[in-house]
Protein backbone atom coordinates (compact mmCIF):
# COMPACT_ATOMS: atom_id res chain seq x y z
CA UNK A 1 0.00 0.00 0.00
CA UNK A 2 0.86 3.39 -1.17
CA UNK A 3 2.15 6.01 2.11
CA UNK A 4 4.48 7.06 4.58
CA UNK A 5 6.78 4.12 6.17
CA UNK A 6 8.43 5.21 9.65
CA UNK A 7 11.06 2.91 10.92
CA UNK A 8 11.50 2.10 13.90
CA UNK A 9 7.78 2.18 15.95
CA UNK A 10 9.18 1.69 19.51
CA UNK A 11 12.99 2.82 20.58
CA UNK A 12 14.67 3.18 23.81
CA UNK A 13 18.11 4.81 24.46
CA UNK A 14 20.70 5.98 27.17
CA UNK A 15 21.66 9.50 27.40
CA UNK A 16 23.88 10.36 25.03
CA UNK A 17 23.38 7.46 22.47
CA UNK A 18 22.77 8.01 18.83
CA UNK A 19 20.50 6.98 16.08
CA UNK A 20 18.38 7.89 13.41
CA UNK A 21 14.79 7.73 12.32
CA UNK A 22 13.83 6.52 8.96
CA UNK A 23 11.08 8.02 6.61
CA UNK A 24 9.70 6.72 3.58
CA UNK A 25 7.29 7.86 0.82
CA UNK A 26 6.55 5.67 -2.11
CA UNK A 27 4.16 8.52 -3.60
CA UNK A 28 6.84 10.77 -5.31
CA UNK A 29 6.50 13.65 -2.72
CA UNK A 30 8.42 16.50 -2.82
CA UNK A 31 7.79 17.89 0.18
CA UNK A 32 8.57 15.81 3.62
CA UNK A 33 8.67 16.76 7.58
CA UNK A 34 9.33 16.09 11.07
CA UNK A 35 7.53 16.55 13.75
CA UNK A 36 7.37 15.81 17.88
CA UNK A 37 4.51 15.72 19.52
CA UNK A 38 4.64 16.14 23.71
CA UNK A 39 1.47 16.38 25.83
CA UNK A 40 -0.33 19.25 25.62
CA UNK A 41 1.55 20.69 22.76
CA UNK A 42 0.44 19.77 19.41
CA UNK A 43 2.81 18.87 16.61
CA UNK A 44 5.87 20.66 16.45
CA UNK A 45 8.01 21.16 13.31
CA UNK A 46 11.27 20.05 14.21
CA UNK A 47 12.80 20.26 10.19
CA UNK A 48 11.65 19.74 6.59
CA UNK A 49 12.43 19.46 3.51
CA UNK A 50 10.87 21.35 -0.15
CA UNK A 51 12.84 18.73 -2.25
CA UNK A 52 15.93 16.43 -2.58
CA UNK A 53 19.16 17.68 -1.49
CA UNK A 54 17.03 20.20 0.53
CA UNK A 55 16.44 21.04 4.17
CA UNK A 56 15.33 23.77 6.41
CA UNK A 57 14.84 24.47 10.18
CA UNK A 58 11.37 24.11 11.68
CA UNK A 59 10.47 25.39 15.61
CA UNK A 60 12.40 23.10 17.36
CA UNK A 61 15.07 22.15 15.65
CA UNK A 62 18.37 21.81 18.38
CA UNK A 63 19.79 18.54 18.93
CA UNK A 64 18.48 16.93 15.79
CA UNK A 65 19.90 16.70 12.12
CA UNK A 66 18.31 15.81 9.01
CA UNK A 67 18.96 14.52 5.65
CA UNK A 68 17.34 13.99 2.45
CA UNK A 69 19.20 12.81 -0.41
CA UNK A 70 16.55 10.40 -2.08
CA UNK A 71 13.44 12.09 -2.53
CA UNK A 72 11.73 8.87 -1.28
CA UNK A 73 13.59 8.92 1.93
CA UNK A 74 14.33 11.69 4.89
CA UNK A 75 16.10 10.68 7.81
CA UNK A 76 16.11 11.97 10.99
CA UNK A 77 19.07 11.90 13.41
CA UNK A 78 19.93 12.50 17.00
CA UNK A 79 23.53 12.68 18.03
CA UNK A 80 23.53 12.57 21.75
CA UNK A 81 20.29 11.61 22.45
CA UNK A 82 18.62 14.01 25.93
CA UNK A 83 15.76 12.63 28.17
CA UNK A 84 13.84 16.07 26.84
CA UNK A 85 13.79 14.19 23.09
CA UNK A 86 11.79 11.85 25.11
CA UNK A 87 8.51 12.15 22.48
CA UNK A 88 6.02 10.89 19.43
CA UNK A 89 7.76 11.38 16.13
CA UNK A 90 5.66 11.76 13.21
CA UNK A 91 6.56 12.10 9.47
CA UNK A 92 4.79 13.55 6.85
CA UNK A 93 4.56 14.19 3.48
CA UNK A 94 3.01 15.96 0.61
CA UNK A 95 2.72 17.01 -3.15
CA UNK A 96 3.83 20.75 -4.39
CA UNK A 97 0.37 21.03 -6.13
CA UNK A 98 -2.26 22.91 -3.89
CA UNK A 99 -5.53 21.50 -2.70
CA UNK A 100 -3.63 17.88 -0.95
CA UNK A 101 -3.66 17.38 2.57
CA UNK A 102 -0.76 15.62 4.43
CA UNK A 103 -0.14 11.87 4.94
CA UNK A 104 1.53 10.79 7.90
CA UNK A 105 3.33 8.02 9.07
CA UNK A 106 2.50 5.81 12.55
CA UNK A 107 4.75 7.48 14.62
CA UNK A 108 7.87 6.62 16.42
CA UNK A 109 7.98 6.19 20.24
CA UNK A 110 11.35 7.14 21.49
CA UNK A 111 12.03 7.25 25.02
CA UNK A 112 15.32 8.45 26.33
CA UNK A 113 16.69 7.53 29.68
CA UNK B 1 6.75 33.41 14.44
CA UNK B 2 3.57 31.65 12.93
CA UNK B 3 1.33 30.85 15.73
CA UNK B 4 -1.79 28.58 15.88
CA UNK B 5 -3.76 28.67 19.17
CA UNK B 6 -6.99 26.38 19.44
CA UNK B 7 -9.57 26.50 22.22
CA UNK B 8 -11.22 24.58 24.74
CA UNK B 9 -7.79 22.57 25.54
CA UNK B 10 -10.33 20.15 26.62
CA UNK B 11 -13.81 19.10 25.84
CA UNK B 12 -16.20 16.68 27.68
CA UNK B 13 -19.71 15.96 26.81
CA UNK B 14 -22.54 14.01 26.36
CA UNK B 15 -23.41 11.55 23.22
CA UNK B 16 -25.82 13.42 20.98
CA UNK B 17 -24.25 17.48 22.09
CA UNK B 18 -23.03 19.53 19.45
CA UNK B 19 -19.82 21.14 20.22
CA UNK B 20 -17.74 24.11 18.36
CA UNK B 21 -13.84 23.74 18.39
CA UNK B 22 -11.73 26.90 17.89
CA UNK B 23 -8.54 27.83 16.12
CA UNK B 24 -7.05 31.23 15.87
CA UNK B 25 -4.04 32.22 14.16
CA UNK B 26 -1.40 35.34 13.45
CA UNK B 27 -0.42 34.55 9.72
CA UNK B 28 -1.47 36.85 7.55
CA UNK B 29 -0.45 35.15 4.68
CA UNK B 30 -1.07 31.34 4.53
CA UNK B 31 -2.17 28.90 1.77
CA UNK B 32 -4.56 27.32 3.94
CA UNK B 33 -6.08 26.10 6.91
CA UNK B 34 -6.60 21.97 8.05
CA UNK B 35 -8.53 19.81 10.41
CA UNK B 36 -6.91 16.93 11.42
CA UNK B 37 -8.68 14.23 13.83
CA UNK B 38 -6.34 12.06 15.98
CA UNK B 39 -7.31 8.79 17.86
CA UNK B 40 -4.18 6.43 18.81
CA UNK B 41 -1.54 7.08 16.37
CA UNK B 42 -1.11 9.27 12.93
CA UNK B 43 -3.24 12.50 12.35
CA UNK B 44 -6.01 12.11 9.48
CA UNK B 45 -6.97 14.65 7.31
CA UNK B 46 -10.27 16.12 7.70
CA UNK B 47 -10.80 19.49 6.06
CA UNK B 48 -8.81 22.02 4.25
CA UNK B 49 -10.06 25.39 3.95
CA UNK B 50 -8.71 28.12 1.68
CA UNK B 51 -11.53 30.60 1.03
CA UNK B 52 -12.75 32.56 3.60
CA UNK B 53 -16.83 32.01 4.25
CA UNK B 54 -17.54 28.97 2.38
CA UNK B 55 -18.31 25.75 5.09
CA UNK B 56 -17.05 22.67 3.92
CA UNK B 57 -19.25 19.76 5.27
CA UNK B 58 -18.57 16.08 5.46
CA UNK B 59 -21.54 14.05 7.62
CA UNK B 60 -21.92 15.50 10.94
CA UNK B 61 -19.05 17.66 10.69
CA UNK B 62 -18.33 20.80 9.65
CA UNK B 63 -15.82 23.64 9.36
CA UNK B 64 -15.53 27.60 8.41
CA UNK B 65 -13.03 30.05 7.52
CA UNK B 66 -12.69 33.67 8.52
CA UNK B 67 -9.86 35.06 7.44
CA UNK B 68 -11.30 38.83 8.46
CA UNK B 69 -11.18 37.68 12.14
CA UNK B 70 -8.33 35.07 12.09
CA UNK B 71 -10.08 32.01 12.88
CA UNK B 72 -11.52 29.04 12.08
CA UNK B 73 -13.78 26.60 13.78
CA UNK B 74 -14.77 22.71 13.43
CA UNK B 75 -18.65 21.72 14.60
CA UNK B 76 -19.27 18.44 15.52
CA UNK B 77 -23.00 17.92 15.62
CA UNK B 78 -25.02 14.99 17.94
CA UNK B 79 -21.49 13.41 18.67
CA UNK B 80 -20.58 9.96 19.00
CA UNK B 81 -18.14 8.32 21.36
CA UNK B 82 -16.06 7.42 18.38
CA UNK B 83 -15.75 11.12 18.08
CA UNK B 84 -13.43 11.14 20.98
CA UNK B 85 -10.08 12.01 19.82
CA UNK B 86 -7.55 15.16 19.36
CA UNK B 87 -8.71 17.05 16.89
CA UNK B 88 -5.90 19.66 15.12
CA UNK B 89 -5.96 22.31 13.16
CA UNK B 90 -2.68 23.69 11.15
CA UNK B 91 -1.66 26.78 8.69
CA UNK B 92 -0.08 25.83 5.43
CA UNK B 93 2.15 28.54 4.84
CA UNK B 94 2.22 30.54 1.75
CA UNK B 95 5.63 32.11 1.39
CA UNK B 96 9.18 33.51 2.94
CA UNK B 97 9.92 31.59 5.35
CA UNK B 98 7.13 29.82 6.21
CA UNK B 99 7.10 28.59 2.29
CA UNK B 100 6.31 24.51 2.53
CA UNK B 101 5.78 24.63 6.29
CA UNK B 102 2.42 22.94 8.11
CA UNK B 103 2.23 24.69 12.10
CA UNK B 104 -0.07 22.93 14.17
CA UNK B 105 -1.67 24.09 17.20
CA UNK B 106 -1.94 22.80 20.66
CA UNK B 107 -5.08 20.41 19.78
CA UNK B 108 -8.29 20.11 21.61
CA UNK B 109 -8.90 17.00 23.19
CA UNK B 110 -12.45 15.71 23.08
CA UNK B 111 -14.08 12.87 24.80
CA UNK B 112 -17.69 12.14 24.32
CA UNK B 113 -19.61 9.72 27.00
CA UNK B 114 -22.16 7.64 26.38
Amino acid sequence: NAGVTQTPKFRVLKTGQSMTLLCAQDMNHEYMYWYRQDPGMGLRLIHYSVGEGTTAKGEVPDGYNVSRLKKQNFLLGLESAAPSQTSVYFCASRRTAPGYGYTFGSGTRLTVV
Amino acid sequence: EDKVVQSPLSLVVHEGDTVTLNCSYEVTNFRSLLWYKQEKKAPTFLFMLTSSGIEKKSGRLSSILDKKELFSILNITATQTGDSAVYLCALWGAGGTSYGKLTFGQGTILTVHP
